[in-house]
């Protein structure tokens, strides 16, 4: 069983559309869980980052963590063309440096 | 906005020969990091450095890489003999100290390697 499963899609909605990603996990000992949007050749670029079960919200963007179906997603509100991007699930244990990322999800969002 | 650079951003090698990454992290982080993209595979972490040496490695990163801060601004991956299997885009990434918000590994646009 891999570690960190993540849907590669690609999802194609449309603007303005609420988009859900989930990755789901395998590792009890992930604490820290992180979503991240890369851009066609560009790098990871951080969106969200949460500790624990729950949800956090910052504008368009909620990521709800829960740790016991070791489930993660990431909604995106009001859908916009330069949401476009790969999306990128990535978790740590508490005390461990590297990231454990899923394999991405292409989202397009149609205008 | 400060940001990681990567240099350089494209590089071809022959099987065989030693590559020497290079990047410049952000300029008050204190841990660094490298990861590799193969080709439609996830992002997957090779090491963390912190105070001039390993923190954590995976079980990626084994003798044939090293790494090295030269200088006060560098941060290098260094890959002995390339194997055609190291043919990835490689992301350097740093953050600035451990705990909370403050945990975040800001990435750079990656070097990609092509190893023929």
């Amino acid at each position: 069983q891999k570690e960190v499963e993540q849907d590669p899609g690609p999802l194609s909605v449309p603007e303005g559309a609420i988009v859900s990603l989930n990755c789901t996990y395998s590792n009890s000992a992930f604490q820290y869980f992180m979503w991240y949007r890369q851009y066609s050749r560009k790098g990871p670029e951080l969106l969200m980052y949460t500790y624990s079960s729950g949800n956090k919200e910052d504008g368009r963007f909620t990521a709800q963590v829960d740790k016991s179906s070791k489930y993660i997603s990431l909604f995106i509100r009001d859908s916009q063309p330069s949401d476009s991007a790969t999306y990128l699930c990535a978790m740590k244990p508490g005390g461990a440096d590297g990231l454990t990322f899923g394999k991405g999800t292409h989202l397009i969002i149609q205008p | 906005e400060p940001e990681v650079t990567q240099t350089p951003s494209h590089q071809v090698t022959q099987m065989g020969q030693e590559v020497i990454l290079r990047c410049v992290p952000i300029s008050n982080h204190l841990y660094f990091y490298w990861y590799r993209q193969i080709l439609g595979q996830k992002v997957e972490f090779l090491v963390s450095f912190y105070n001039n040496e390993i923190s954590e490695k995976s079980e990626i990163f084994d003798d044939q890489f090293s790494v090295e801060r030269p200088d006060g601004s560098n941060f290098t991956l260094k890959i002995r003999s390339t194997k055609l299997e190291d043919s990835a885009m490689y992301f350097c990434a740093s953050r600035s100290r451990s705990g909370g918000a403050t945990d975040t590994q800001y990435f750079g646009p990656g070097t990609r390697l092509t190893v023929l």
